[in-house]
C-alpha cells in the first residue's frame, strides 16, 4: 500500500526566509497530493493541493512542486510570517479513493 | 455557520466510562470521516462513511462503534474508555468519492480519560 514520508519534522526558519518541505510516496499510481495546515488548537485546513498532471502550481507565497518520476513533491512557503508558525501536513491519494495516506508532520517555527 | 461541527469539544472521563462524540457536517457532502490525533500530531483516519455507508474501516478496537443516521451526521460512540483512547478526535466531510475533493475539518473533541 501507499507510504507517505515528510521531513523534516520540525523547521525553524527566521522571519522573512522561505521555508521547504518534502514528502515522498511509495505508490506511483498516486495522482493527487494536498497540504493541510494545522494552527496550534485549531483544525487542519487544505491550503494547496496538486495533481499529478501538473508540476508546480502557485498561490500567493506557497507553492507546490512534483516529481513524479522522483515521487516527491515538496511546499514551499516564501517570505514567511509569523502567522506562517503551524504544523503542516502533506498526503497522497489515488482519485476514485477515500483515503488519503498521510505524512507524520512538520512543525514549522518562524523566528522573529 | 459552522460547515462541519462536533460535540462536545472538551470530554474528560473515567477509564471504563462510555461516551459519544456527535458530528454534523452542512455542506451537503456525501462522505463522512473520523480521524483520531495523539500527542506526536499524528492524523490516523478511523472511519469512512459515504451516503451512511462504512466504506473505511481501519484497525480500530471494536470499542469504537461509528454510527450514521444520515449522511449529514456521523456519531462516534465509545465503549469501556481506556487511558489510550485519550486524543484529539476529529471529524471531517469531503464532497464525495472519485473526485479528491478537499476534506473539511471538525473543530475537534478533546478526549482525557483519567
Amino acid at each position: 500500500g501507499e507510504n507517505v514520508e515528510q521531513h523534516p519534522s520540525t523547521l525553524s526558519v527566521q522571519e522573512g526566509d522561505s521555508a521547504v518541505i518534502k514528502c515522498t510516496y511509495s505508490d506511483s499510481a498516486s495522482n493527487y497530493f494536498p497540504w493541510y495546515k494545522q494552527e496550534l488548537g485549531k483544525r487542519p485546513q487544505l491550503i494547496i493541493d496538486i495533481r499529478s498532471n501538473v508540476g508546480e502550481k502557485k498561490d500567493q507565497r506557497i507553492a507546490v512542486t512534483l516529481n513524479k518520476t522522483a515521487k516527491h513533491f515538496s511546499l514551499h512557503i516564501t517570505e514567511t510570517q509569523p502567522e506562517d508558525s503551524a504544523v503542516y501536513f502533506c498526503a497522497a491519494s489515488l482519485d476514485s479513493n477515500y483515503q488519503l495516506i498521510w505524512g507524520a508532520g512538520t512543525k514549522l517555527i518562524i523566528k522573529p | 455557520d459552522t460547515a462541519v461541527s462536533q460535540t462536545p469539544k472538551y470530554l474528560v472521563t473515567q477509564m471504563g466510562n462510555d461516551k459519544s462524540i456527535k458530528c454534523e457536517q452542512n455542506l451537503g457532502h456525501d462522505t463522512m470521516y473520523w480521524y483520531k490525533q495523539d500527542s506526536k500530531k499524528f492524523l490516523k483516519i478511523m472511519f469512512s462513511y459515504n451516503n451512511k455507508e462504512l466504506i473505511i474501516n481501519e484497525t480500530v478496537p471494536n470499542r469504537f462503534s461509528p454510527k450514521s443516521p444520515d449522511k449529514a451526521h456521523l456519531n462516534l460512540h465509545i465503549n469501556s474508555l481506556e487511558l489510550g483512547d485519550s486524543a484529539v478526535y476529529f471529524c471531517a466531510s469531503s464532497r464525495g468519492t472519485g473526485d479528491n475533493s478537499p476534506l473539511h475539518f471538525g473543530n475537534g473533541t478533546r478526549l482525557t480519560v483519567t
